[in-house]
């Protein structure tokens, strides 16, 4: 099956940095990598996605980015607020949805 | 429209056990499915189901049963729990045509905390 890999585990920025995240895949025929934030003692929650034909999307502070030939893609966080501070999953999709094992992003103000 | 709804959102249980997490959704969903999150593991996929009528495995399948009798439910059953189960538990549904699946994305229920003793 699938097999996705998510670094860093952890990410610590101060407010109003950058933050980027990176997932790779193994399943050249997934196609569809959705990104999602999970706060404390919630459910994961959508931020954004991206579909494999596709190479970059953007939704304000955020984009994705998707290099299918390398079968890796990106979190980009622009202007961090204390508010972006949770966890953060990665996920490729072929027949079922795999994750990654997330990253905890700290944003100090 | 109440989404994807998970009972109970806490279970203690004692080694060997039996249980069924309840997971039920009102959003027409063909595609259903069961992850156990653990500490610095992620979202880990145990079953999941293309339809009513069909399932399959996941990544970690071993001491779950499911089935597929409706649109609407997907139940998770625990035959003999143990330690190793304890886990936060969530059911994620998505659209899908049938005996494919679409890029769609999942939408979680609010999860249940099992504790195995």
């Amino acid at each position: 099956g699938e097999n996705v890999e998510q670094h860093p585990s952890t990410l610590s920025v101060q407010e109003g940095d950058s933050a980027v995240i990176k997932c790779t895949y193994s399943d050249s025929a997934s196609n569809y990598f959705p990104w999602y934030k999970q706060e404390l003692g919630k459910r994961p929650q959508l931020i954004i996605d991206i579909r494999s034909n596709v190479g970059e999307k953007k939704d304000q502070r955020i984009a994705v980015t998707l290099n299918k030939t390398a079968k890796h893609f990106s979190l980009h966080i622009t202007e961090t607020q204390p508010e972006d501070s949770a966890v953060y999953f990665c996920a490729a999709k072929k027949s079922d949805m795999r994750f990654g094992a997330g990253t905890r992003l700290t944003v100090k103000p | 429209n109440a989404g994807v709804t998970q009972t109970p959102k806490f279970q203690v249980l004692k080694t060997g056990q039996s249980m069924t997490l309840q997971c039920a959704q009102d959003m027409n969903h063909e595609y259903m499915s069961w992850y156990r999150q653990d500490p610095g593991m992620g979202l880990r996929l145990i079953h999941y189901s293309v339809g009513a009528g069909i399932t399959d495995q996941g990544e970690v399948p071993n001491g779950y049963n499911v089935s597929r009798s409706t649109t609407e439910d997907f139940p998770l059953r625990l035959l003999s729990a143990a330690p190793s189960q304890t886990s936060v538990y969530f059911c994620a549904s998505s659209y899908s045509n049938w005996g494919t699946v679409l890029n769609s994305p999942l939408h979680f229920g609010n999860g249940t905390r099992l504790t195995v003793t």
